[in-house]
């Protein structure tokens, strides 16, 4: 149990277009979502608590206009990186809370490139 | 704010044998969850165990255990009989009790030599 699952795993994109990436919880739901940035060799740096039903709650420099995320369901976020730049390519990464434990389950992650 | 830090980017270990790694943690609060999560070359990131501040006893996950120094703000991590499928990075992170965000250090990557 507790399976998160993330699509897409990979995805190229062009300058100047828009990217989403969902996340969702398989077999359990979650209220609260979190969504991570992952550069390489380092660790994962907090973007946002996204909140079901609410707007989500963004980490100190993080730019809200441009990583739009919808916490539609109880089992689904997405995250949209909004007119994409070559600096946005990068390692995000989702995680899912249990309601009852808080304990995080992660997703495998997407790997973006913006070209 | 709490902060967790790994003072060890990188550690290596011949395969069988054992090696720790480090975290220490700074907080004001009594109450709170640690872990360790070990993330492979898949970038999965994997719970590998966790620990209840207010458990003495320190947990123990077949060959992964924790050396738990609540007073010193220490967490550290003892993998046994090392496996070369055990090499990943190994993340260390803190939770407060009745909060949902986890608070992660900056990583050791374990190599582990056949």
């Amino acid at each position: 149990g507790a399976v998160v699952s993330q699509h897409p795993s990979r995805v190229i994109c062009k300058s100047g277009t828009s990217v989403k990436i969902e996340c969702r919880s398989l077999d359990f739901q979650a209220t609260t979502m979190f969504w991570y940035r992952q550069f390489p060799k380092q660790s994962l740096m907090l973007m946002a608590t996204s909140n079901e039903g609410s707007k989500a709650t963004y980490e100190q420099g993080v730019e809200k206009d441009k990583f739009l995320i919808n916490h539609a369901s109880l089992t689904l976020s997405t995250l949209t990186v909004t007119s994409a730049h070559p600096e946005d390519s990068s390692f995000y990464i989702c995680s899912a809370c249990r309601d009852v434990s808080y304990e995080q389950y992660f997703g495998p992650g997407t790997r973006l490139t913006v070209t | 704010a709490q902060t967790v830090t790994q003072s060890q980017p990188e550690m290596s270990v011949q395969e069988a044998e054992t090696v720790t790694l480090s975290c220490t943690y700074d907080t004001s609060e009594s109450d709170y969850y640690l872990f360790w999560y070990k993330q492979p070359p898949s970038r999965q990131m994997i719970l590998v165990i966790r620990q209840e501040a207010y458990k003495q006893q320190n947990a123990t996950e077949n060959r992964f255990s924790v050396n738990f120094q609540k007073a010193a703000k220490s967490f550290s991590l003892k993998i046994s009989d090392s496996q070369l499928g055990d090499a990943a990075m190994y993340f260390c992170a803190y939770r407060s009790q009745g909060a949902q965000k986890l608070v992660f250090g900056q990583g050791t990557r374990l190599t582990i030599n056949p």
